[in-house]
């Protein structure tokens, strides 16, 4: 079946630098990729999305783009705050199969920015 | 504001007791979705629903029983809660399935533990 495999973390960086949380998936068909970010005691929310080859998906200076050859989404920032701190789960929805956008998650990767 | 609410956010209970953790949005979605989220597994479905009276079940329905009566709201209901229950639960909603690329409203979340 379809599934998502993310980067170990803990992920702990300092301040200003660059952060690459990679993530790659298998899927039978064509999914729709995404980036959810949990902040401390809340739910998810959607960082970014991308729906087929070669999107970028963009989003308070994250970005992820949909690599089809290497069936990866690497989340990347050029620069890290404080405020970035938090669990990033990566996720597809395959169109598909027969359970109306369930959403598949990666196992969650902890990002800890120090200043 | 549109959101998805949940109630309890904590609830510690024993074993055998019955218990029931409700969701509400008040986004008119039609579809909504139940996970639970365990260290090193990510979120897992539980249980999903695509309109009023259509529930089935999802990866990890084993223990659990929802019902959706209302559009806005989709109880979760665990009749005889085990240890292995105790987990991090989280209600989801999105409008209609088709375009998956609608992103899902989570809730805060429930963190139960069964003794």
């Amino acid at each position: 079946g379809d599934s998502v495999t993310q980067m170990e973390g803990p992920v702990t960086l300092s301040e200003e630098a660059f952060l690459t949380i990679n993530c790659t998936y298998t899927a039978t068909g064509y999914p729709s990729l995404f980036w959810y970010v949990q902040y401390p005691g809340e739910g998810l929310q959607l960082l970014l999305k991308a729906t087929k080859a070669d999107d970028k998906g963009s989003n308070k200076g994250f970005e992820a783009t949909y690599r089809k050859e290497t069936t990866s989404f690497h989340l990347e920032k050029g620069s890290v705050q404080v405020s970035d701190s938090a669990v990033y789960f990566c996720a597809l929805t395959d169109p598909w199969d027969n359970q109306g956008g369930k959403l598949i998650f990666g196992q969650g990767t902890e990002l800890s920015v120090k200043p | 504001e549109a959101q998805v609410t949940q109630n309890p956010r904590y609830l510690i209970t024993v074993t055998g007791k019955k218990l029931t953790v409700t969701c509400s949005q008040n986004m008119n979605h039609e579809y909504m979705s139940w996970y639970r989220q365990d260290p090193g597994l990510g979120l897992r479905q539980i249980y999903y629903s695509m309109n009023v009276e259509v529930t089935d079940k999802g990866d990890v329905p084993e223990g659990y029983k929802v019902s959706r009566k209302e559009k806005r709201n989709f109880p979760l209901i665990l009749e005889s809660p085990s240890p292995n229950q105790t987990s991090l639960y989280f209600c989801a909603s999105s409008p209609v399935r088709g375009t998956l690329l609608n992103e899902q409203y989570f809730g805060p979340g429930t963190r139960l533990t069964v003794t």
